[in-house]
């Protein structure tokens, strides 16, 4: 299906482990984005990619690392998950004409 | 850094109302502005994206005009229903495409 895909939709881990949030995207779009969205403090940029092998920082990137060896994919790793990174995080992705699609979000709690 | 900021935070209208979201930032260097709605537990769907050059677009019911000199944008949604019970986020982009700066959203409720 076209479209733009996150895996997996909901996922419990325990504080100190690694955790790995996947994001595909059918269109060939150069631009990748995660976001983290919270209770009063709305959608924030984690990292964003403008195409393969290229990566950047976004507003709250501590604690999080990205990849993109090829364009479809964009995962986001907890490299040691603290409750604080308890969120829902969303992929977006963004084409030509710069506008963003969101995917349908991973619901994280680390306990 | 750009901000924005949406006005009001929460709306309660009856069935048939047409209504006025506001959305401000504060840079008026943008790239495009973008509405959307979210549901409960849901992700973001994509509404109206205006480019910079623009200064309305129309989907349906909806309409979203631009002004960037002024640094607002309103999303005008005409005889509401039910089913438009959500929150709306305006986001600007101001980097060529390199990311969108959110606003807080409004929570609308449309009571039957």
């Amino acid at each position: 299906d076209a479209g733009i895909t996150q895996s997996p939709r909901y996922k419990i881990t325990e504080t100190g482990r690694q955790v790995t949030l996947m994001c595909h995207q059918t269109w060939s779009h150069s631009y990748m984005f995660w976001y983290r969205q919270d209770l009063g403090h709305g959608l924030r940029l984690i990292y964003y990619s403008a195409a393969a092998d290229i990566t950047d920082k976004g507003e709250v990137p501590d604690g999080y690392v990205v990849s993109r060896s090829k364009t479809e994919n964009f995962p986001l790793t907890l490299e040691s998950a603290t409750r604080s990174q308890t969120s829902v995080y969303f992929c977006a992705s963004s084409g030509e004409n710069y506008g963003y699609t969101f995917g349908s979000g991973t619901r994280l709690t680390v306990v | 850094k750009q901000e924005v900021t949406q006005i009001p935070a929460a709306l309660s209208v009856p069935e048939g109302e047409n209504l006025v979201l506001n959305c401000s930032f504060t840079d008026s260097a943008i790239y495009n502005l973008q509405w959307f709605r979210q549901d409960p537990g849901k992700g973001l769907t994509s509404l109206l994206l205006i480019q910079s050059s623009q200064r309305e677009q129309t989907s349906g019911r909806l309409n979203a005009s631009l002004d960037k000199s002024s640094g607002r944008s309103t999303l005008y949604i005409a005889a509401s229903q039910p089913g438009d019970s959500a929150t709306y986020l305006c986001a600007v982009c101001d980097n060529y495409g390199q990311n969108f700066v959110f606003g807080p959203g409004t929570r609308l409720s449309v009571l039957p």
